[in-house]
């Protein structure tokens, strides 16, 4: 299976600052990468797909870029309801795999 | 437009089997995928299995030996049984529905809890 490795565990950050959270992939999966957000209590929502398409409705803040094995996700000018557990998950090849998540809090 | 919802007993017992319903709407089963990710408290998400729009099946190979996936298109409704459940197996289940992508879902349902224990 591939392992699929993000940092950091946790952030904490301030309103308006913008964040990168990273993820590794343990072999190429040429860019066949999503990021979903986790809001407390709540299901994951897609966010990428495609390492940097925008899914409908997921705001311009939010961006992925990568190629390869490394991939990230950026969000700029932070809001309050970014808050939330944030996941990669490659789809590459099957078992799709997920990240171990990045908690983000506000400072 | 589209949902998912999954409903089934939210305690289970020591090596009894588990069986969950994901119930779909806004999407015909024939077109679309339907997966079951899980994630256990606190913790991160595990890819299960899918049924696809074809009938074919693919499971985590973790799991293979105790899962299985089937549906009923005319109803709408996907199901999951999996038996000889341990308390690892204490979790949220979720229903997904997998884009044209491929293993990327754009769909959850609310997930359901599901805790194993005596």
């Amino acid at each position: 299976d591939i392992q699929m490795t993000q940092s950091p565990a946790s952030l904490s950050a301030s309103l308006g600052e913008t964040v990168t959270i990273e993820c590794l992939a343990s072999e190429d999966i040429y860019s066949n990468l999503a990021w979903y957000q986790q809001k407390p209590g709540k299901s994951p929502q897609l966010l990428i797909y495609y390492a940097n398409s925008l899914n409908d409705g997921v705001p311009s803040r939010f961006s992925g870029s990568g190629s390869g094995t490394q991939y990230s996700l950026k969000i700029n000018s932070l809001q309050s309801e970014d808050v939330s557990i944030y996941f990669c998950q490659q789809n590459y090849d099957s078992p799709p795999t997920f990240g171990g998540g990045t908690k983000l809090e506000l400072k | 437009q589209v949902q998912l919802k999954e409903s089934g007993p939210g305690l289970v017992q020591p090596s009894q089997t588990l069986s969950l319903t994901c119930t779909v709407s806004g999407f015909s089963l024939t077109d679309y995928s339907v997966h079951w990710v899980r994630q256990p408290p606190g913790k991160g998400l595990e890819w299960m299995g899918g049924i696809w729009g074809n009938g074919n099946t693919n499971y985590n190979s973790a799991l293979k030996s105790r899962l299985s996936i089937c549906r009923d298109t005319s109803k709408s409704l996907v199901f999951l049984k999996m038996n000889s459940l341990q308390t690892e197996d204490t979790a949220i289940y979720y229903c997904t529905r997998d884009s044209n992508y491929g293993y990327t879902y754009d769909y959850w349902g609310q997930g359901v809890m599901v805790t194993v224990s005596s």
